[in-house]
C-alpha cells in the first residue's frame, strides 16, 4: 500500500527561526512529490519535485528530494507568523489506468510561528 | 483567472439524508479529482475524472458515494444515506491534462460536511 509519512506532526517555533519539515514515502510507481500549504481549507501549491538532489526555491522556502532514500524536506528560513499553516506532502502515484495521477498525502505538519 | 470553486462551503445534514456537493474546475482543465479530508489527516483520494468519464473511482468508500461530470466541466459528488462518519471536508482539484505527464493539481476551498 502506498504510504506517505510526515514528521513532526506539530511544530511550534518563534518568529525568525528556521524550520525543516520531513516527508518519507513508499509508493509503487513514483512520478513526483509535491508540497502544499493549507491555511484554512484549500491546499495551495508550493513545489513539485521529480529529480533527486535538485533544490527548488521560492523566497524563504526551499525543498529537495532524495529518490534513493525516499524522502523530501521542506525548509523555511526566517519564519514569519504568516507561515503558520499545515504543510502537506503528497506523492503522485499513478493508478493502473494510464494517466490517472492521484495524490497520496501525508498527515501534514502543523507549523505554528509565535511572535 | 478564477480558481477552483466549490459549493456549498458548509453543509449540515441529518443522518440518513442525501447530499450533493458541487465543484467548478479551472476553465480548460480536463482532469478533475475529489478528495476527502478528515480532521487531523491529509486528504484522501476518492475519484478522478478525465473529461466526462470516471477514470478511477477506487477511492470511493462504498456504494453510497457517487460522482458525475456530465459535460466534462462541473462535477457533483453525491452521498446517499449519509452517516456521521461521512463528516469531513470534501476537496476538489483540477489539472490541465491527464496524459501521464506530471501536472499540478489546484485545489478548491472545499465543502465542510457535518452529519448530525
Amino acid at each position: 500500500e502506498d504510504k506517505v509519512v510526515q514528521s513532526p506532526l506539530s511544530l511550534v517555533v518563534h518568529e525568525g527561526d528556521t524550520v525543516t519539515l520531513n516527508c518519507n514515502y513508499e509508493v509503487t510507481n513514483f512520478r513526483s512529490l509535491l508540497w502544499y500549504k493549507q491555511e484554512k481549507k484549500a491546499p495551495t501549491f508550493l513545489f513539485m519535485l521529480t529529480s533527486s538532489g535538485i533544490e527548488k526555491k521560492s523566497g524563504r522556502l526551499s525543498s529537495i528530494l532524495d529518490k534513493k532514500e525516499l524522502f523530501s524536506i521542506l525548509n523555511i528560513t526566517a519564519t514569519q507568523t504568516g507561515d503558520s499553516a499545515i504543510y502537506l506532502c503528497a506523492v503522485e502515484a499513478p493508478s493502473s489506468i494510464q494517466g490517472a495521477q492521484k495524490l497520496v498525502f501525508g498527515q501534514g505538519t502543523r507549523l505554528t510561528i509565535n511572535p | 483567472g478564477a480558481g477552483v470553486s466549490q459549493t456549498p462551503s458548509n453543509k449540515v445534514t441529518e443522518k440518513g439524508k442525501y447530499v450533493e456537493l458541487r465543484c467548478d474546475p479551472i476553465s480548460g482543465h480536463t482532469a478533475l479529482y475529489w478528495y476527502r479530508q478528515s480532521l487531523g489527516q491529509g486528504p484522501e483520494f476518492l475519484i478522478y475524472f478525465q473529461g466526462t468519464g470516471a477514470a478511477d473511482d477506487s477511492g470511493l468508500p462504498n456504494d453510497r458515494f457517487f460522482a458525475v461530470r456530465p459535460e466534462g466541466s462541473v462535477s457533483t459528488l453525491k452521498i446517499q444515506r449519509t452517516e456521521r462518519g461521512d463528516s469531513a471536508v470534501y476537496l476538489c482539484a483540477s489539472s490541465l491534462t491527464w496524459t501521464g505527464s506530471t501536472d499540478t493539481q489546484y485545489f478548491g476551498p472545499g465543502t465542510r460536511l457535518t452529519v448530525l
